[in-house]
C-alpha cells in the first residue's frame, strides 16, 4: 500500500537552531515528491519538487534533499516567520496524490 | 490575479442537506483538486480533474460528486451531508498533472 509518514509530528525549536523533518515513503513508482507549507486557517502553499533520489532543491533558509526511501526538508537558522505545518506528498505512477500529515514546526523567538 | 478562489468560506448543514462548494482559478491551469482535511489525517484527495471534460476518484470519493464546469470551475456536491463530512475542504489546481498546485483558501464545513 502506497504510504507517506512524516517525522516528527512537531517540532519546537529556538530561533537560529537548524534542524530536519523527515518524509519517508513506499509507493509504487515515485513521478514526484512535493514539499509544501501551511499556516493556520490557509491552505497549503507549494515549496519544492523533486522526482528522482540525489536531486536537491534550495529556497531561502529551507533546502529539501531525496533519496530512494525518504525527503528531507532541512532548515537552516530558522526564524519565527518560519512557524508553520510542512506537509510532504508524493505521486505515484497511477498519478494518484498521497500527503503524508505533517510536521507541525515552532519557532520560538 | 485572484490564483484560486473558494466559496463559501464557512458552511453549516443539517444532516440530509445538500449543497455545491464553488471553486474558480483563474491561471489558465488543466488540473483541478479536491481535498478534505482532518486533524491528524492529512489532506486525503476526493476527485480531481486531469483537464476540462475529464473527472476521476481519488482516496475519499463516497458522498460526493464533481462538476468540471468549464476550464475555470470544479465544484464539489454533498447530496445527502453526513456529520462523517465535517471538515476543511481545499480545491487546489495545476498547470498539468500534479505537480506545482496552488491551493485555494478553504471552505470550513460542518455538519450537524
Amino acid at each position: 500500500e502506497d504510504q507517506v509518514t512524516q517525522s516528527p509530528e512537531a517540532l519546537r525549536l529556538q530561533e537560529g537552531e537548524s534542524s530536519s523533518l523527515n518524509c519517508s515513503y513506499t509507493v509504487s513508482g515515485l513521478r514526484g515528491l512535493f514539499w509544501y507549507r501551511q499556516d493556520p486557517g490557509k491552505g497549503p502553499e507549494f515549496l519544492f519538487t523533486l522526482y528522482s533520489a540525489g536531486e536537491e532543491k534550495e529556497k531561502e533558509r529551507l533546502k529539501a534533499t531525496l533519496t530512494k526511501k525518504e525527503s528531507f526538508l532541512h532548515i537552516t537558522a530558522p526564524k519565527p516567520e518560519d512557524s508553520a505545518t510542512y506537509l510532504c506528498a508524493v505521486q505515484a505512477v497511477d498519478d494518484k496524490i498521497i500527503f503524508g500529515k505533517g510536521t507541525r514546526l515552532h519557532i520560538l523567538p | 490575479n485572484a490564483g484560486v478562489t473558494q466559496t463559501p468560506k464557512f458552511q453549516v448543514l443539517k444532516t440530509g442537506q445538500s449543497m455545491t462548494l464553488q471553486c474558480a482559478q483563474d491561471m489558465n491551469h488543466n488540473s483541478m483538486y479536491w481535498y478534505r482535511q482532518d486533524p491528524g489525517m492529512g489532506l486525503r484527495l476526493i476527485y480531481y480533474s486531469a483537464s476540462e471534460g475529464t473527472t476521476d476518484k481519488g482516496e475519499v470519493p463516497n458522498g460526493y460528486n464533481v462538476s468540471r464546469l468549464n476550464k475555470r470551475e470544479f465544484s464539489l456536491r454533498l447530496e445527502s451531508a453526513a456529520p462523517s463530512q465535517t471538515s476543511v475542504y481545499f480545491c487546489a489546481s495545476s498547470l498539468v498533472g500534479a505537480r506545482e498546485q496552488y491551493f485555494g483558501p478553504g471552505t470550513r464545513l460542518t455538519v450537524t
